[in-house]
Parts: C-alpha cells; sequence; structure tokens
C-alpha cells in the first residue's frame, strides 16, 4: 500500500464549478500536510499548508482528518487556469522530515 | 526569488553510460530531496540529506544509483551504469526541517 494516496483522476469540469479532492495517507506519525500544484511539464510548487483547523485561501479550502488520516482540497469557481496536477504531501517525522507525495489528481477546467 | 538550480536540463544518453545530475540548493536550507517522476509512478523518493548527512535513501536501487552532498551548495545524483528503465524526470527539492519544499526545474534523462 503507498503511503499517500489519491485518486487520480481525471477530473474534467466546466468554469465556476466546484471540485473537491481528496487524499489518503497510511502512516500515523505523520505530522505536516500540504497541497502543491504541477502544471504541465514543470517542477511542483506548493499550493497551500494544511491544518487540522482548515484553512482557506481564495477560492481553495483545505481539511485535514486525523483520526480517519485524510485530506481534502476543495476548489470553488474554478478557472481554466486551474487545470493542473493536485499532488497531497505528508512530511514523516524519522530522525529528520521525510516528504511523501501522492501520485496527483489531474484537474481539467473547461470553458 | 531564491531558487534550486539543477543541471543537466535535459540528457540523452546510451544504455550503459554513467549519468551525474547536479544540484544546487538555496542557501541556508539544510534539507535535499532528490525525486524521480515518471508517469506510471508520479513523484518517487529517492533519497534525502540533512545537513549534508544521507537519512534515508531507500527508494534508491541501490546497485546503480548514488547520491551525495560533497558539499553544502552541491548534490549529486549518480547512475551506473543507465538503463531505459531510468529514463525519467529526476527534481532535487531543498527546504527547512518541516516547511515546504522548493523545487529545481528538474533534469530529463532518456535512456535509448
Amino acid at each position: 500500500r503507498k503511503e499517500v494516496e489519491q485518486d487520480p483522476g481525471p477530473f474534467n469540469v466546466p468554469e465556476g464549478a466546484t471540485v473537491a479532492f481528496n487524499c489518503t495517507y497510511s502512516n500515523s506519525a505523520s505530522q505536516s500536510f500540504f497541497w502543491y500544484r504541477q502544471d504541465c511539464r514543470k517542477e511542483p510548487k506548493l499550493l497551500m499548508s494544511v491544518y487540522s483547523s482548515g484553512n482557506e485561501d481564495g477560492r481553495f479550502t483545505a481539511q485535514l482528518n486525523r483520526a480517519s488520516q485524510y485530506i481534502s482540497l476543495l476548489i470553488r469557481d474554478s478557472k481554466l487556469s486551474d487545470s493542473a496536477t493536485y499532488l497531497c504531501v505528508v512530511n514523516l517525522m524519522t530522525g529528520g522530515f521525510k516528504t511523501i507525495f501522492g501520485a496527483g489528481t489531474r484537474l481539467f477546467v473547461k470553458a | 526569488d531564491a531558487r534550486v538550480t539543477q543541471t543537466p536540463r535535459d540528457k540523452v544518453t546510451e544504455m550503459g553510460q554513467e549519468v551525474t545530475m547536479r544540484c544546487q540548493p538555496i542557501l541556508g536550507h539544510n534539507t535535499v530531496f532528490w525525486y524521480r517522476q515518471t508517469m506510471m509512478q508520479g513523484l518517487e523518493l529517492l533519497a534525502y540529506f540533512r545537513n549534508r548527512a544521507p537519512l534515508d535513501d531507500s527508494g534508491m536501487p541501490k546497485d546503480r544509483f548514488s547520491a551525495e552532498m560533497p558539499d553544502a551548495t552541491l548534490a549529486t545524483l549518480k547512475i551506473q551504469p543507465s538503463e531505459p528503465r531510468d529514463s525519467a524526470v529526476y527534481f532535487c527539492a531543498s527546504g527547512t526541517g518541516a516547511n515546504v519544499l522548493t523545487f529545481g526545474a528538474g533534469s530529463r534523462l532518456t535512456v535509448l
């Protein structure tokens, strides 16, 4: 079983739609959590951190459920520019912090 | 903006040749990661260093891959001998502690 699992998609949604991605992690020792975004043929870049209390950044909302070992990302009012792969990321404390990436969920937003 | 620099950007080589990829982490970052990305596997963690010491290289095929940090400004990933299945994009990323990682632009390797 992979340490971080995501639905690979693709998710095809029209502009203006609300879309949600989920991610589960297997190691209960996971310490911190993030969502990264990766555009085609580019490097991953941080989208937002994920906190137990939930956090919002404009149209993006991230949630963490430690009991269920589950992370989510909600995108409201989707834009064409949101088309990308969204990577769920977990930091494990193992001597130093070991950063594990999910395989990503691909999103296509259509006009 | 501070950035992670990777070389080469693109490398085409023949099976059996040695390949060395280099990474210059952001000054002051004490953690360096090497990842490999393919369509089938996504981002796989190969190795990571903290304060130049290797902490975990369990994701790396030991017989042909090696990763080192000869100094704080340089991390290397070497494949010898290379095989077609090594074809992928190799990313280096640096960070501090549990903070976010900054990625380099990647080295695209094609082994014929």
